[in-house]
């Protein structure tokens, strides 16, 4: 399987400003998944991301709050915009492989 | 709507004993499931999976059963081990899906006490 690697691990950010989450994968893929999962939640897809072409989003999810880039198939990045105390949650990177998907550790993120 | 439940959202077994995790859907489209593991300051790890199709699937200690005609799910772990404590999720996606399109419970936290 896939070694995904993401960064920051964690991280406590101020309301009003954004996070940038990187994502490598040690092997070419072609799409790339965001998840979040807030507090005692399920674990939701947030977008696909595309190598070449802009990310794909889920309802709910919109480029502005969630802008993604992927500029190689093994990269992408996801930043958190304008950040709330609501945007609070464990935010991973994932990519797919046959059936199953694969994770990377995940983003801790705290707003204050 | 909540198509993937786990109305457990925590379970506490000794350890040798059998753990019991179980899991319920509502889309009868979802054809393929998974039992994703997750420890603390991780990402999921991918466990165990099962096709519709079968109705049981085994892995050492990890055995997945599925029941169609209930919409249910279950992940047997036996003997559990401290090591099996964990926050496990069910996953579905449907016959036409990609894997992008797991639609996961909100989890289980399991406990294996000494």
């Amino acid at each position: 399987s896939a070694v995904i690697s993401q960064k920051p691990s964690r991280d406590i950010c101020q309301r009003g400003t954004s996070l940038t989450i990187q994502c490598q994968v040690d092997s070419q893929v072609t799409m790339m998944f965001w998840y979040r999962q807030q507090p005692g939640q399920s674990l939701t897809l947030i977008a696909t991301a595309n190598q070449g072409s802009e990310a794909t989003y889920e309802s709910g999810f919109v480029i502005d709050k969630f802008p993604i880039s992927r500029p190689n198939l093994t990269f992408s990045t996801l930043t958190v915009s304008n950040m709330s105390p609501e945007d609070s949650s464990i935010y991973l990177c994932s990519v797919g492989e046959r059936e199953k998907l694969f994770f990377g550790s995940g983003t801790q993120l705290s707003v204050l | 709507d909540q198509q993937v439940k786990q109305n457990s959202p925590s379970l506490s077994v000794q350890e040798g004993r059998i753990s019991i995790l179980n899991c319920d859907y509502t889309n009868s489209m979802f054809d393929y499931f998974l039992w994703y593991k997750k420890y603390p300051a991780e990402g999921p790890t991918f466990l165990i999976s099962i096709s519709s199709i079968k109705d049981k699937n085994e892995d050492g200690r990890f055995t997945v059963f599925l029941n169609k005609s209930a919409k249910h799910l279950s992940l047997h772990i036996v003997p559990s081990q401290p090591g099996d404590s964990a926050v496990y999720f069910c996953a579905a996606r449907p016959n036409t899906g990609t894997a992008s399109k797991l639609t996961f419970g909100t989890g289980t936290r399991l406990q294996v006490t000494l």
